[in-house]
């Protein structure tokens, strides 16, 4: 059972536009969520992050927003670029301290 | 360079075998993670160590073991190894064991022929 979803496998933004990727969770009790972007053949680099205390964070064009009633949370990137090209993991850091991840969206930015 | 250092980066090993991956985490950092990537699946957590000692397990099969030396590096070993086994290998660390974030290394991409 997925506690953390991520239900588009995939996002296609003209360039200039803004991105909306989203996540579900399921564990009210999860307390911290990150954001990473992964390359091919690369491993993920953790993007942004947002405590559960707070219901935005912000880092430059990057924007991370959590619902916790609808226990949901989205990133913005605005504006995108073709560099912003890759698959962003949602991850939420589970009891234990290990972080449980979703299947990942692949954003794609066009020219 | 993210400072994980994973090795080998590619591996082909026939149904049944053996195999040993390698880990060495980033400078300084105590807690080792490994996770499986299969197709279409996301980031599946296996198994944590801190300073040495298993900290958190996760959907780890039992043909599956792992370890952190000493010197902090790890390795996770494979054995009896199955078609669906073939997946990429995910290694990351953290300096502590409930950190923000985790540096990953680059993968080690298994196929089980």
């Amino acid at each position: 059972d997925q506690q953390v979803k991520q239900n588009s496998p995939s996002l296609s933004v003209q360039e200039g536009r803004i991105s909306i990727l989203n996540c579900d969770y399921t564990n009210s009790m999860f307390d911290y969520f990150l954001w990473y972007k992964k390359y091919p053949a690369e491993g993920p680099t953790f993007l942004i992050s947002i405590s559960s205390i707070k219901d935005k964070n912000e880092d430059g064009r990057f924007t991370v927003f959590l619902n916790k009633s609808a226990k949901h949370l989205s990133l913005h990137i605005v504006p995108s670029q073709p560099g912003d090209s890759a698959v962003y993991f949602c991850a939420a850091r589970g009891s234990q301290g290990n972080l449980i991840f979703g299947k990942g969206t692949k954003l794609s930015v066009k020219p | 360079d993210s400072g994980v250092t994973q090795t080998p980066k590619h591996l082909i090993t026939a149904t049944g075998q053996r195999v040993t991956l390698r880990c060495s985490p980033r400078s300084g950092d105590l807690s080792v993670y490994w996770y499986q990537q299969s197709l279409d699946q996301g980031l599946q957590f296996l198994i944590q160590y801190y300073n040495g000692e298993e900290r958190a397990k996760g959907n780890i099969l039992e043909r599956f073991s792992a370890q952190q030396f000493p010197d902090l590096h790890s390795e996770l070993n494979l054995s009896s190894l199955e078609l669906g086994d073939s997946a990429l290998y995910f290694c990351a660390s953290s300096v502590q064991g409930r950190d923000y974030g985790y540096t990953f290394g680059s993968g080690t991409r298994l196929t089980v022929v």
